[in-house]
């Protein structure tokens, strides 16, 4: 059971538009700033999204970050089939004084 | 560049140790606080530890408390995992990743498999 809520998954068609969720709490999302990862199987996760919405040199324009309140969102836009991935939110819960993670969303562009 | 890489890992017998690595290198380590964070196989992220900058403080899920230890070596660039009394539910791929600020976590090493099986 994750701190942070995500859907299981999602899915769009080529050139569409997906959001993602990440819902938290006061102590965590609401405390403090949500990053974003993509992971592929068997590869590291990588940081897409941090500061709720600022994306890193070498992430598109398509990746894109907010957050209000207890909840985050990713929204991805123009899909590829190359964006498949799995993508987790998180941040730091200072209630807990841990880091905390989405359970993670598997991203299928059909 | 900024790279992180682990090692240590392998297969170790339920209750043995096992003390996890990770070399750091492209940036000014003694200036950031490394996490570390596991994947069990097939799941999701788990937020295992952090280390501050000069090792003076630790946090650990409470989960892992009191089995788990958290060390670094700055005059190495390494930062250290210990884990004890392993469990088969222990077994996962475990990164080190840096710790920025605003809650970001990056970069992430390669990771090192760890495999709790008698």
């Amino acid at each position: 059971q994750s701190v942070l809520t995500q859907p299981p998954s999602v899915s769009a068609a080529p050139g569409q538009k997906v959001t993602i969720s990440c819902s938290g709490s006061r102590s965590n999302i609401g405390n403090d700033f949500v990053s974003w990862y993509q992971q592929f199987p068997g590869t590291a996760p990588r940081l897409l999204i941090y500061d709720n919405d600022k994306r890193p040199s070498g992430i598109p324009d398509r990746f894109s970050g907010s957050k209000s309140g207890t909840s985050a969102t990713l929204g991805i836009t123009g899909l590829q089939t190359g964006d498949e991935a799995y993508y987790f939110c998180g941040t730091w819960d200072g209630s807990l004084t841990a880091g905390v993670f989405g359970g993670g969303t598997k991203l299928t562009v059909l | 560049q900024v790279q992180l890489v682990e090692s240590g890992g392998g297969v170790v017998q339920p209750g043995r140790s096992l003390r996890l690595s990770c070399a750091a290198s492209g940036f000014t380590f003694r200036k950031y606080g490394i996490h570390w964070v596991r994947q069990a196989p097939g799941k999701g992220l788990e937020w295992v530890a952090v280390i501050s900058y000069d090792g003076s403080q630790q946090y650990y899920v409470d989960s892992l408390r009191g089995r788990f230890t958290v060390s670094r070596d700055n005059s190495k660039n390494t930062a250290f995992l210990q884990m004890n009394s392993l469990k088969a539910e222990d077994t996962a791929v475990y990164y080190c990743v840096r710790a920025e600020v605003g809650a970001r976590f990056d970069p992430w090493g390669q990771g090192t498999l760890v495999t709790v099986s008698s």
